[in-house]
């Protein structure tokens, strides 16, 4: 199963765009990235998901560049509520399209 | 659309007791999760089902942990006897159809989860 490797924690303040970059050097050519969101005391949430180059949706942007050995999470003006736990998965086909999370980043927004 | 329903939310029990948890899934999705989440930790699978069959259940301590989801719709998961380490907030999700690359098939949604306390 291919891991990934995501910073523990970052700071940023409100209105700022938030960019965490995750590497994931073993990706196989059928596999895809997806971020997951926690808060405290729920389950994680799915943000966005993407193969190659670039997809965006109402919340994030999530950049690939074509050699697929990292990945980046945009957070476009973030505000108090953005703070959480951000899980970078690689999705697997070949194995069921298991989730193997790690520790995840910790996003701290301030004011 | 409801989400994925779970139950008890917390529970506190003395260690060598036993514990049962219940999630409902999203109405219509075929595969079932249960993970284990540790404090400080990202959620680890415990057991993957589809429909009311088991397709992994790999990191499932089968000693004192027992899962099933007999009519392929909700599903329970057991802890008997509890241990001190099994202190954790036990998850459940769901997903609509698994097993193809990419879409939104195979798009996890969580519950809630329910925290577990062994004292």
């Amino acid at each position: 199963l291919a891991k990934t490797t995501q910073p523990i924690s970052m700071d940023s303040y409100e209105g700022q765009e938030v960019n965490i970059t995750c590497s994931h050097n073993n990706i196989a050519t059928n596999d895809y990235i997806t971020w997951y969101q926690q808060f405290p005391s729920q389950g994680p949430r799915f943000i966005i998901q993407g193969y190659k180059t670039k997809v965006t949706n109402e919340v994030a942007s999530l950049f690939i560049p074509a050699d697929r050995k990292s990945s980046t999470l945009s957070l476009p003006r973030v505000s108090l509520s953005d703070t959480a736990v951000y899980y970078c998965l690689v999705t697997q086909w070949e194995y069921g399209n298991k989730l193997v999370f790690g520790a995840g980043t910790i996003l701290r927004v301030k004011s | 659309e409801a989400g994925v329903a779970q139950s008890p939310r917390y529970k506190i029990i003395e260690k060598r007791q036993s514990v049962a948890f219940w999630c409902n899934p999203i109405s219509g999705h075929a595969t079932l999760y249960w993970y284990q989440q540790i404090l400080g930790q990202g959620p680890k699978l415990l057991i993957q089902f589809q429909n009311n069959g088991v397709v992994d259940d790999s990191q499932l301590p089968k000693d004192r942990f027992s899962a099933e989801r007999l009519k392929g719709v909700d599903s329970t998961l057991k802890i008997q006897p509890a241990k001190l380490e099994d202190s954790a907030v036990y998850l459940c999700a769901s997903s609509l159809n698994p097993g193809t690359s990419g879409g939104e098939g195979d798009t996890q949604y969580f519950g809630p989860g329910t925290r577990l306390t062994v004292l």
